[in-house]
C-alpha cells in the first residue's frame, strides 16, 4: 500500500505566474483535500474533491482551482500568484467523505513566491 | 476568535516530563483529530476521537464533548517527541478546521 505523495517538494515562482501542484492519493482512497499552511500557522482548508467533483470549498479566491482524475490523483492550480501565496501546500486522501474517515497527509509542497 | 484554540503555543520541557496540550473549540463537531508535524512539513495523524479517551503507547487523547475541550498527553517524554502538535475538528461540510499548533521541544 503506497502512501500519499506530492510533487514537487519545493517550488519557487514570481508574482503573476501560475503554478500546478500534484497529489497522488493513497491506494483505495477516492477523496482528496487540499490545505494551505502559512509559516507558523495551522493549515487552512482550500477544497475537497470526491469522485472527480469539487465537494466543498474554503475561503479561497477563484484563482485557486483544482482537478481530480479518474485514478483519484489531484492537481491544485493557482493563477496570478501573489506573495501571500507562499506557504506549504498539503494534500490529504481519505475514503468517501465522512466525519469518521481519517485523512492521510502527504509530505507537502513548499511554494515560495518572490 | 478562532474556531479552534490550542494552548500553550510553545512548550519546552525536560526529557521524562509529563506533557499536556489543550484544545478548545467553539463549533459543533463530529470528530476531533490530533496530528503531529515534524520540521519539513509532513503531518501524521495520531488520534481521531469523538468521545472518551484513546491511548497509543505513551500518548493519550481525551475529549469532553460537553465542555468542547480535548487534551493530548505524553507520558515519559523524549526528545524525539519534539514536533508541532495540531488539533483539528471535523465540523459541517466535511472539512477539517485546524488549531494554530503547539510547538513542543523536549530537551535531553
Amino acid at each position: 500500500e503506497t502512501g500519499v505523495t506530492q510533487s514537487p517538494t519545493h517550488l519557487i515562482k514570481t508574482r503573476g505566474q501560475q503554478v500546478t501542484l500534484r497529489c497522488s492519493s493513497q491506494s483505495g482512497h477516492n477523496t482528496v483535500s487540499w490545505y494551505q499552511q502559512a509559516l507558523g500557522q495551522g493549515p487552512q482548508f482550500i477544497f475537497q474533491y470526491y469522485r472527480e467533483e469539487e465537494n466543498g470549498r474554503g475561503n479561497f479566491p477563484p484563482r485557486f482551482s483544482g482537478l481530480q482524475f479518474p485514478n483519484y490523483s489531484s492537481e491544485l492550480n493557482v493563477n496570478a500568484l501573489e506573495l501571500d501565496d507562499s506557504a506549504l501546500y498539503l494534500c490529504a486522501s481519505s475514503l468517501p467523505p465522512s466525519s469518521y474517515n481519517e485523512q492521510f497527509f502527504g509530505p507537502g509542497t513548499r511554494l515560495t513566491v518572490l | 476568535k478562532n474556531e479552534v484554540e490550542q494552548s500553550p503555543q510553545n512548550l519546552t520541557a525536560q526529557e521524562g516530563e509529563f506533557i499536556t496540550i489543550n484544545c478548545s473549540y467553539s463549533v459543533g463537531i463530529s470528530a476531533l483529530h490530533w496530528l503531529q508535524q515534524h520540521p519539513g512539513g509532513g503531518i501524521v495523524s495520531l488520534f481521531m476521537l469523538s468521545s472518551g479517551k484513546k491511548k497509543h503507547g505513551r500518548l493519550i487523547a481525551t475529549i469532553n464533548i460537553q465542555e468542547k475541550h480535548s487534551s493530548l498527553h505524553i507520558t515519559a517524554s523524549h526528545p524525539r517527541d519534539s514536533a508541532v502538535y495540531i488539533c483539528a475538528v471535523m465540523g459541517g461540510a466535511q472539512k477539517l478546521v485546524f488549531g494554530q499548533g503547539t510547538r513542543l521541544t523536549i530537551n535531553p
